[in-house]
């Protein structure tokens, strides 16, 4: 069974710093590709970053880029993303995705239950 | 920067068919994904490749294409089906999933 665990959420203040893994399991981790995407309160679903098999390719979204920064350690079968300069827009729940494609561009076909940020003073 | 174009809401009966349009320049050449969320879950794929449907999914749900709004069709809506529907696909020059609808409220009456 895939499964996709996130930890490492929780209460920072403006201005801090925050690192987000996510843990794989049930799978070949070096076979996908990963993505983080997030949900603010009330709020539509964010796709924020993803990251080769590899991690030789990376892309953000204009919303994250220059302050977030996914990684990946295939030995380990985690996922990372930090987050540095952390606004008050960035509070939502982060979720960590796997990424299948069967050509063409991606999907995200398995989500992990996610890790709620929330940054305030 | 690219963007996917839902309505806010949509209300049908039980037993009556749901149709969710979602809108982009680049359909139908970039594959679209729909996703199902349901209040405090994570969200589940019920179409990929804007016509597959996971394993797992009840047959009730499809995908169609027409120029450039792609469709996610609910026949026989139920109960359960009530939840916040989401696009997503890619612009025209990319691989990753790189865009998110705004999502549509299905409410069933």
């Amino acid at each position: 069974e895939v499964r996709l665990v996130e930890s490492g959420g929780g209460l920072v203040q403006p201005g801090g710093s925050l690192r987000l893994s996510c843990a794989a399991s049930g799978f070949t981790f070096t076979n996908y590709e990963m993505n983080w995407v997030r949900q603010a309160p009330g709020k539509g679903l964010e796709w924020l970053s993803y990251i080769s098999s590899y991690g030789t390719t990376i892309y953000y979204a204009d919303s994250v880029k220059g302050r977030f920064t996914i990684s990946r350690d295939n030995a380990k079968n985690s996922l990372y993303l930090q987050m540095n300069s952390l606004r008050a827009e960035d509070t939502a729940v982060y979720y960590c995705a796997r990424a299948e494609s069967y050509g063409g561009n991606s999907g995200l076909f398995s989500w992990g239950q996610g890790t709620l940020v929330t940054v305030s003073s | 920067s690219y963007e996917l174009t839902q309505p806010p809401s949509v209300s049908v009966s039980p037993g009556q068919t749901a149709r969710i349009t979602c809108s982009g320049d680049a359909f139908p050449k970039q594959y679209a994904y729909w996703y199902q969320q349901k209040p405090g879950q994570a969200p589940v794929l019920v179409i990929y490749k804007h016509i597959e449907r996971p394993s797992g999914i009840p047959e009730r749900f499809s995908g169609s294409t027409s120029g450039t709004t792609v469709t996610l069709t609910i026949s026989g809506v139920q109960a359960e089906d009530e939840a916040d529907y989401y696009c997503q696909s890619s612009d025209s020059r990319a691989t990753y999933p790189g865009v998110f609808g705004g999502g549509t409220k299905l409410t069933v009456l």
